[in-house]
């Protein structure tokens, strides 16, 4: 079993729409939890960190549910620039370690 | 802003070399952590490196070796390398603290055998 997983998607949205994913994630001791973005043929790039009572930055909120061991990303609004590749990421126990999602694509259409 | 630098964008080498990709981070970070990226494989981890001298091998660490005499470099070296190891590789570093910490990546080195 992955220690995180996503749906590879890809998901197609209109823009403007409100969009979703889940990822889900093996360890119940996991400590951190973050949302990356990731461009084409680029690095990927912290997109948030995900807080326990669920956190927003502008268009984006993410939620942790730590009894279901799966975190959320919404999107409001979505924008075509917003196309791109969202990787879940999980911070072990012992703080060294980085598990990542295999993400989820995302094409927003005019 | 943190800021971690891989030597090369673009890499071509031969089936055989000894190939050197350079890592430096500028944020005093403990943890330092080589990966690549092939598509529909996502990220896996080759190696990290949780303080000067120190390593450990990550899912895929055969026939790779790494270096790490300073706090700020960390090195990734393959030994003779192969052409299935054309590849995107990542370095990325983190503190080792507890709390929201979270890794930050290089550019990428796009590295090709031929």
């Amino acid at each position: 079993r992955k220690e995180v997983e996503q749906d590879p998607g890809p998901f197609n949205v209109p823009e403007g729409a409100t969009v979703a994913f889940n990822c889900t994630y093996s360890n119940s001791a996991s400590q951190s939890f973050f949302w990356y973005r990731q461009d084409c043929r680029k690095e990927p790039k912290l997109l948030m960190s995900v807080y326990s009572s669920g956190n927003e930055d502008g268009r984006f909120t993410a939620q942790l549910n730590r009894a279901s061991q799966y975190i959320s990303l919404l999107i409001r609004d979505s924008k075509l620039s917003d196309s791109a590749t969202y990787l879940c990421v999980v911070r072990d126990v012992g703080f060294n370690k980085f598990y990542f999602g295999s993400g989820t694509k995302l094409n927003v259409k005019p | 802003d943190v800021k971690v630098t891989q030597s090369s964008r673009y890499l071509v080498k031969r089936t055989g070399e000894k190939v050197f990709l350079e890592c430096v981070q500028d944020m005093d970070h403990e943890n330092m952590f080589w990966y690549r990226q092939d598509p529909g494989l996502g990220l896996r981890l080759i190696y990290f490196s949780y303080d000067v001298k120190m390593k450990e091998k990550g899912d895929i660490p055969e026939g790779y070796s790494v270096s790490r005499e300073k706090k700020e470099r960390f090195s990734l070296i393959l030994e003779s390398a192969s052409t299935n190891q054309t590849s995107m590789y990542l370095c990325a570093s983190s503190p080792s603290v507890a709390g929201n910490q979270p890794q930050h990546f290089g550019d990428g080195t796009r590295l090709s055998i031929l």
